[in-house]
C-alpha cells in the first residue's frame, strides 16, 4: 500500500535553513505528483508546495515562495523540501501528499507528517 | 489568490442526523473542489473530489454537490466516526487554498 514517511524536522531559529525529506515506497512514485501541506499548532491545512511527476513544474504558496524549495529524486523515490529564512510562523506539522492518479491536485495520500518549530 | 470559505466553523449534532457544510469561492472555480476530513491527531484523508466524486472506499453517506462557487458536503446519516475537522480545497489553480475548516462534534 501507499505509504510517506517524512523526516528532518526540528527546532531551528529564526532565519535558519531545514531540510525535509519524503520516502516514498508502494507506488510508482516517477508517475505520481507530490505535495507538501502544513498545519500550524491548533490551526487548518496550508498547501505548501507541488511538484510535477517528472520534476518539470513547480508550484508554491504565497507565503514560502523565494525561500522553500520543492524537489524530487525519482531514482530514490524521494521528496524533498528545502526551507531557508524560516519565520516563527513557518512553525508547523508539515506533511508529504500524493496526488490522486491522473488527478493533479487532489490528494489521495498522506504521511503522518514531520514538526518543524521555528524558534529563539 | 482564491479565498474559500467555510461555514459553519463548527457544529454538533446526533448519531442518524443529516449534515450539511458549505464551501463558497471568492471566484467561479468550475467544479474543481475536493472535501477532506481530519480525525483528531491524524492526516487528513480524501472523501470527495471533483465536487461530487465519491473517493474509493469512502463510505455512500458522504456527498458532494455544488459548481462555480457555491458547494456542499452532506453527510446523510451521521455516524460516531464523523467527529472530525472537515476541509474544502480548491484546485482550481495555484496557489491551492483550505477553507477554514468545519469541526464536526457528535452529540
Amino acid at each position: 500500500q501507499v505509504q510517506l514517511v517524512e523526516s528532518g524536522g526540528g527546532v531551528v531559529q529564526p532565519g535558519g535553513s531545514l531540510g525535509l525529506s519524503c520516502a516514498a515506497s508502494g507506488f510508482i512514485f516517477s508517475s505520481s505528483g507530490m505535495n507538501w501541506v502544513r498545519q500550524a499548532p491548533g490551526k487548518g491545512l496550508e498547501w505548501v508546495a507541488y511538484i510535477r511527476y517528472d520534476g518539470g513544474k513547480e508550484k508554491y504558496s504565497d507565503s514560502v515562495k523565494g525561500r522553500f524549495t520543492i524537489s524530487r529524486d525519482n531514482s530514490k523515490n524521494a521528496l524533498h523540501l528545502q526551507m531557508s529564512s524560516l519565520r516563527e510562523d513557518d512553525t508547523a506539522l508539515y506533511y508529504c501528499v500524493r496526488d490522486l492518479p491522473r488527478e493533479e491536485a487532489r490528494f489521495d495520500s498522506w504521511g503522518q507528517g514531520t514538526r518543524v518549530v521555528v524558534s529563539s | 489568490a482564491i479565498q474559500m470559505t467555510q461555514s459553519p466553523s463548527s457544529l454538533s449534532a446526533s448519531v442518524g442526523d443529516r449534515v450539511t457544510i458549505t464551501c463558497r469561492a471568492s471566484q467561479d472555480i468550475r467544479d474543481d473542489l475536493g472535501w477532506y476530513r481530519q480525525k483528531p491527531g491524524k492526516a487528513p484523508e480524501l472523501l470527495i473530489y471533483a465536487a461530487s466524486i465519491l473517493q474509493s472506499g469512502v463510505p455512500s453517506r458522504f456527498s458532494g454537490s455544488g459548481a462555480g462557487t457555491d458547494f456542499t458536503l452532506t453527510i446523510s446519516s451521521l455516524q460516531p466516526d464523523d467527529s472530525a475537522t472537515y476541509y474544502c480545497l480548491q484546485d482550481y489553480s495555484y496557489p491551492l487554498t483550505f477553507g477554514g475548516g468545519t469541526k464536526l462534534e457528535i452529540k
